[in-house]
């Protein structure tokens, strides 16, 4: 079993709508979620944090976790065809782990006009 | 803030030459910085983690003596691809963050194009 799963994907949504993407996490200890966007040949740039069960919100982006069923996912509202990019979930295990992200493979998501 | 720059942007070597890419925190002190590599359509793989003034972990299977780093600095790492071979060419990427903490962000370098011919 994978350390952390995302669907690869791709998924697509029409403009305007809501894409939901999905990722689950293996170590039961993990205490930070990070959710990273990738556009195709650039490096990956932060969009979310979250620490804490329950939801987070910026802007048209909100992030749940829910750490008993293991799982966090990132919810994009009024999707844009800018939005396109590869989603990369995140996640900092716990004990000794000196600050190292294991991530998810990643979903591809496509908003199309 | 949380600014990461990396240098080259891209590269083009022979083969059996060495590369040096240069990774540096703008406008933090980076108490520990990360070096990923990437291949196409896959996700980031974790090569090391190196702390200021100390010596790189590596992860598994990844050879410390081709892929040399070197964190002389709270600000700077450098990676350093010895004799690069073409399957050496990839997508690397470094990303630093300001602490060890749970909550610390790994902001993320623009990586560096590495061809190997």
């Amino acid at each position: 079993q994978k350390e952390v799963e995302q669907n690869s994907g791709p998924l697509s949504v029409p403009e305007g709508a809501i894409a939901s993407l999905n990722c689950t996490y293996s170590d039961r200890v993990s205490q930070s979620f990070f959710w990273y966007r990738q556009y195709s040949g650039k490096s990956p740039e932060l969009i979310m944090s979250i620490y804490s069960n329950g939801d987070k919100e910026d802007g048209r982006f909100t992030a749940q976790l829910n750490k008993a069923s293991q799982y966090v996912s990132l919810l994009i509202r009024d999707s844009q065809p800018s939005d396109s990019a590869t989603y990369l979930c995140a996640v900092k295990p716990g004990g000794t782990s000196y600050g190292k992200l294991t991530f998810g493979q990643g979903t591809i998501l496509t908003v199309h006009p | 803030g949380a600014v990461v720059s990396q240098h080259p942007s891209w590269v083009i070597c022979k083969s059996g030459t060495s590369v040096k890419i240069e990774c540096r925190s703008l406008d933090f002190q980076a108490t520990t910085m990360f070096w990923y590599r990437q291949f196409p359509k896959q996700s980031l793989m974790l090569m090391a983690t190196s702390n200021e003034g100390s010596k790189a972990t590596y992860e598994q299977g990844v050879e410390k003596d081709k892929f040399l780093i070197n964190h002389a600095s709270l600000t700077l790492s450098t990676l350093t691809v010895t004799s690069a071979h073409p399957e050496d060419s990839s997508f690397y990427i470094c990303s630093a963050t300001p602490g060890q903490g749970n909550q610390e962000t790994q902001y993320f370098g623009p990586g560096t194009r590495l061809l190997v011919l």
